[in-house]
């Protein structure tokens, strides 16, 4: 079975600084989908990046960038410039490929919240 | 003009009642879902349904039902509310879409939740 784990409960940064934020996965399978959610005090999910398993390439959005290990089933996400509105819980999540009887398995990590100093 | 809508906002119910939330996306997706997330924060799907037909369906009691009117709605209904439903509940909705026989799936989109508590 497919899980996601994400092992730092809690990390701050200070403002304008760097953070990274881990995450890993594990799966017998090759071609899946992974992302990173945002979830701010206002409850609303928010998606921040997703990657496909099929591109080395590593997803960047802005300030946001990945780094994706397929060999390792790593997905670190690394915000740059940490800004106050960053400040939120952030999920990582993995998305199954299809099955023969046409179904997916989208499975969470268990967040990490993150606190921006100013 | 509000992408995943739910309703309600805030349901708060005594043990045993039977209540539902409805679903709503304008975006045209094709796959909905729904997902609860616990006081720990610990987000899991529930079902998912393509083009009106369940795709996902984890273990959870048969208490809970999703009804698909159509491919924009994604009602859940729950029967004989009990403390341990207490949690947050969020709406989501996809595109998948099929390339060269492969099903490939595009961002989720979510909710704004539906906190459901019960006495």
């Amino acid at each position: 079975a497919q899980t996601v784990t994400q092992s730092q409960p809690e990390m701050s940064v200070q403002e304008a600084e760097t953070v990274t934020l881990s995450c890993t996965y594990d799966t017998s399978e090759s071609d899946y989908y992974l992302f990173w959610y945002k979830q701010p005090p206002s409850r609303q999910m928010i998606l921040v990046i997703r990657q496909e398993a099929y591109k080395q390439q590593n997803a960047t959005e802005n300030r946001f960038s990945v780094n994706f290990q397929k060999a390792a089933k790593s997905f670190s996400l690394k915000i740059s410039d940490s800004q106050l509105g960053d400040a939120a819980m952030y999920f990582c999540a993995y998305r199954s490929g299809v099955t023969t009887s046409g179904t997916y398995k989208y499975i969470f990590g268990t967040g990490t919240r993150l606190k921006v100093l100013a | 003009d509000t992408a995943v809508s739910q309703t309600p906002k805030y349901l708060v119910t005594q043990m045993g009642n039977d209540k539902s939330i409805k679903c709503e996306q304008n975006l045209g997706h094709d796959t909905m879902y729904w997902y609860k997330q616990d006081s720990k924060k610990f987000l899991k799907i529930m079902f998912s349904y393509n083009n009106k037909e369940l795709i996902i369906n984890e273990t959870v009691p048969n208490r809970f039902s999703p009804k698909s009117p159509d491919k924009a709605h994604l009602n859940l209904h729950i029967n004989s509310l009990e403390l341990g439903d207490s949690a947050v509940y969020f709406c989501a909705s996809s595109q998948d879409f099929r390339l060269a026989g492969a099903l490939y799936t595009d961002t989720q989109y979510f909710g704004p939740g539906t906190r459901l508590t019960v006495l």
